[in-house]
């Protein structure tokens, strides 16, 4: 059964600084998205990671995906209170096609 | 817009009644899923639907919840005699193949009284 994990749960942080959400899952996978949440909203697809090695980037944020490790990141560089949000990663199982998403994290950007 | 379309935005049902929530994709998207997110929490997987079939529905409650995706019109979440812990955002997203990447609706908060 795939299970994803994703660390840190929730995240606080100063304006300004870098950081790393990190989104781990248990079986074989070539496919994964990131998505953002913000609250009692919608979730706005933010990346999709198709390849060992899919690095990309929009903004302060850069999504890698590393298939063998069976990690993804979601880094912010320089983070500003507007990427304040709850963000998900979700994967898809390449034995069954299901798709799975982690719990989330709850990033809280301080000015 | 020719986005995913949800309604109603926000539903208040009192215990026993029936919900209904329905959900347009977006055009030429043929595949829907159905999601729940209680508070705080991540999306749960409840159904994937394309037109006129029930291809997984391992996510969905063995009582009282079924969907369906007719040929025509709005796929179809209904939740008959609904209890408090029915309470949730519900969120459907549709896909251009199977399991491809998702886009979501704006969901459907539902309280049950």
């Amino acid at each position: 059964e795939l299970k994803v994990e994703q660390n840190p749960l929730f995240l606080s942080m100063q304006e300004g600084k870098n950081y790393t959400i990190y989104c781990n899952y248990s079986t074989t996978s070539d496919r994964l998205y990131w998505y953002r949440q913000d609250p009692g909203k919608s979730l706005e697809s933010l990346f999709v990671l198709l390849s060992n090695g899919a690095v990309k980037q929009e903004g302060r944020l850069m999504a890698s995906l590393d298939t063998k490790a069976r990690l993804s990141t979601l880094h912010i560089t320089a983070a500003v209170h507007d990427l304040s949000a709850t963000y998900f990663c979700a994967v898809v199982s390449m034995v069954d096609d299901k798709i799975i998403f982690g719990k989330g994290t709850r990033l809280h950007i301080l000015p | 817009n020719a986005g995913v379309m949800q309604n109603p935005r926000h539903l208040v049902r009192r215990r026993g009644q029936e919900a209904r929530l329905r959900c347009s994709p977006m055009k030429g998207h043929s595949h829907v899923y159905w999601y729940r997110q209680l508070p705080e929490e991540g999306l749960k997987f409840m159904v994937y639907l394309q037109k006129e079939n029930i291809i997984d529905e391992s996510g969905m409650p063995k009582e009282r919840f079924s969907a369906e995706f007719p040929k025509e019109g709005p796929s179809i979440l209904r939740i008959q005699q609904v209890v408090r812990g029915d309470s949730a955002a519900y969120f459907c997203a549709s896909s251009l193949r199977d399991y491809n990447e998702q886009f979501f609706g704006p969901g459907t908060r539902l309280t049950v009284l």
